[in-house]
């Protein structure tokens, strides 16, 4: 069964640094594309990136780059995102999904890791 | 890249049929047909409806279906059902290769 294992919430403080992870389970891990999605309170989704981890070939959202950096371990099948500096902005739910190998579809997602900064 | 455009929201009564509208340009859905459909339930993950325009995932009620015609993908339910109640959003591939989501549409059964 093909399943994506999120790491669990975080509450962080401004300025503070961060890394959560996506663990594929049941499938290829190389040769899907994973792609990570934010949801902020109240609002839509939005497509932050994606990365493929045979090469780690990585496209940023433009509204992301710069702010976010994607990264997978093929040999344990771990997708990461992660910040250097969290802003209270960054409060949200984020989600990793792998795209199907047609069409660029989200086929299965995480369970989502809730990030909250706050001072 | 903006976001693609949906109603904010849309309402049926049980039984009949809606459609919801995503507006792009000729760099996402009208450039391609990889337009994609998500439901998602609060609290939920999102789940893939329908993927490359038209294509159902296995599992994916037939009460479901999607087309594309220029600029302008739709997502259509038929036979409504309470549990059709969430929030539907579409996505489309762009020519920055990248992927882009609509604002949302929130589905009320009445």
């Amino acid at each position: 069964e093909v399943q994506l294992a999120q790491s669990g919430a975080e509450v962080k403080k401004p300025g503070e640094p961060l890394k959560i992870s996506c663990k594929g389970l049941g499938y290829s891990f190389s040769n899907y594309w994973i792609a990570w999605v934010r949801r902020m309170p109240g609002k839509g989704l939005e497509w932050m990136g994606i990365i493929f981890p045979a090469d780690s070939d990585t496209r940023y959202s433009p509204s992301f780059q710069g702010q976010v950096t994607m990264s997978a371990d093929k040999s344990i099948s771990t997708a990461y995102l992660q910040w250097g500096s969290l802003k209270a902005s960054d409060t949200a739910m984020y989600y990793c999904a792998r795209l199907g190998k047609s069409g660029f579809g989200g086929d299965y997602w995480g369970q989502g890791t809730l990030v909250t900064v706050s001072s | 890249q903006s976001a693609l455009t949906q109603p904010a929201s849309v309402s049926g009564s049980p039984g009949q049929s809606i459609t919801i509208s995503c507006t792009g340009t000729s760099s996402d859905v009208g450039g391609y047909n990889y337009v994609s459909w998500y439901q998602q339930h609060p609290g939920k993950a999102p789940k893939l409806l329908i993927s490359e325009v038209s294509n159902r995932p296995s599992g994916v009620s037939n009460r479901f279906s999607g087309s594309k015609s220029g600029n302008t993908a739709s997502l259509t339910i038929s036979g409504l059902q309470a549990d059709d109640e969430a929030d539907y959003y579409c996505s489309s591939y762009t020519s920055s290769s990248t992927l882009v989501f609509g604002g949302g549409t929130k589905l009320t059964v009445l």
